[in-house]
Formats: structure tokens, C-alpha cells, sequence
């Protein structure tokens, strides 16, 4: 069965640079959350979209935007990057507001970010 | 304030062994969702079980169970019969009424040993 991509899985970027991670979530699912988790960390809660409007927002940070287009399909931008947003973004998608809803969140693999 | 605690940074096992994983949740909800996810080594999160507040019963899936109490504010994980391949970063989690967004505990490590 299809599952959520990301790309890039893997990204390199030096300080200040600009970073745009893509998520393609499972076909019909109409819930993109993203989620930052850093090097032995818990993964953080950053914002989610249902229906191409943002429905909720966590601690992302003011460089970082992000949204979901007409296909369902969401991009976070992160601009001036530092080191500590080195982690891992994962995107996880669902169906019919998610969590409150049919309960199940799906994971894509992640991006890693790694900043120099 | 939600809070999600996993007490037990790592846990080391031979296989065949039992374990259980301890989650201790704080919330001021009354309805509210808990969760557990696996996390192996290549780093994907794979969904194991969602509960909600009002549905106290224990579930069991083939070696794994859980034990909802409220009254300790815990769900507990338990696998029967470790094997190597449990081996994995499991997290707790926790969302409230009104939100779709996971608070996650700190994670537990599992390592089986052959």
C-alpha cells in the first residue's frame, strides 16, 4: 500500500541557507502534520493542515513556514537555518482530522537535515 | 498542563523474555487519546495502538498488550516472548480533545539480545 513520502530524506545545508522539505501524503488523506525530532529527542509537534488550511500550530519556529497545496501535498520551508535545526521532520498524514477523528497518524521515513 | 513520562530511558533484554514498557500521562481532559509508536532503527514511526479515554479495556495483538488504567493515569506496554526485532525506540503519546497534535513521551530504547 502507498505510504506518506518525503523528500528529500536526506538534505545538507550550511548556516543561513534555506531548506524546503516536501510531503506527499497517503492518496484520499486530507491531514499533513509535521513533526521536527531532534538527535535523541521526542519528536515535536510543528503544525498540521486539514484540507489546505492550517489547523493547528505547535513551537515552529518564525523562520519556518509551511502549507498544503491543492493536491494535498505539503512543503515546509525553512529559511535561515542554524544548527540546531539539525533533526529529523517527519510528515504523517490522515484521514478526516486524524487523531480526533479515525485515530491513526502515518508516518512518512523522514528528512533528515543536517546544518554545517 | 499534558505531559507524557517514560521513565525507563533503556531497556535491555534476552529474547523470549517478557517486558513491559511504563507511559504515565498528565491531563486535564476528560476525553483524551493515548498512543504508542515503534521506532526501529531506519527511523520511521509505525503506529501500534491508539486508545481513547473513555475505553478502559486491555488489548492484546498477538505478543503485544496494553493496560489502560486511569485511575494511575498509565498505559503500560508489554511484549510477550521478546525478539530481536522489537528491538526499537517506542514512544508514548498523548492528545487531547480539540487537537490533532501528539505530545510524545521521551521515548524508551529496547534492545534484544540473542
Amino acid at each position: 500500500a502507498a505510504g506518506v513520502i518525503q523528500s528529500p530524506r536526506h538534505l545538507i545545508k550550511e548556516k543561513r541557507e534555506t531548506a524546503t522539505l516536501k510531503c506527499y501524503p497517503i492518496p484520499r488523506h486530507d491531514t499533513v502534520y509535521w513533526y521536527q525530532q531532534g538527535p535523541g529527542q521526542d519528536p515535536q509537534f510543528l503544525i498540521s493542515f486539514y484540507e489546505k488550511m492550517q489547523s493547528d500550530k505547535g513551537s515552529i519556529p518564525d523562520r519556518f513556514s509551511a502549507q498544503q497545496f491543492s493536491d494535498y501535498h505539503s512543503e515546509l520551508n525553512m529559511s535561515s537555518l542554524e544548527l540546531g535545526d539539525s533533526a529529523l521532520y517527519f510528515c504523517a498524514s490522515s484521514l478526516q482530522g486524524g487523531v480526533l477523528n479515525t485515530g491513526e497518524l502515518f508516518f512518512g521515513e523522514g528528512s533528515r537535515l543536517t546544518v554545517l | 498542563a499534558q505531559k507524557v513520562t517514560q521513565a525507563q530511558t533503556e531497556i535491555s533484554v534476552v529474547e523470549k523474555e517478557d517486558v513491559t514498557l511504563d507511559c504515565v500521562y498528565e491531563t486535564r481532559d476528560t476525553t483524551y487519546y493515548l498512543f504508542w509508536y515503534k521506532q526501529p532503527p531506519s527511523g520511521e514511526l509505525v503506529f501500534l495502538i491508539r486508545r481513547n479515554s473513555f475505553d478502559e479495556q486491555n488489548e492484546i495483538s498477538g505478543r503485544y498488550s496494553w493496560n489502560f488504567q486511569k485511575s494511575t493515569s498509565s498505559f503500560n506496554f508489554t511484549i510477550t516472548a521478546s525478539q530481536v526485532v522489537d528491538s526499537a525506540v517506542y514512544f508514548c503519546a498523548l492528545s487531547e480533545e480539540w487537537t490533532d497534535k501528539l505530545i510524545f513521551g521521551t521515548g524508551t530504547r529496547l534492545q534484544v539480545f540473542p
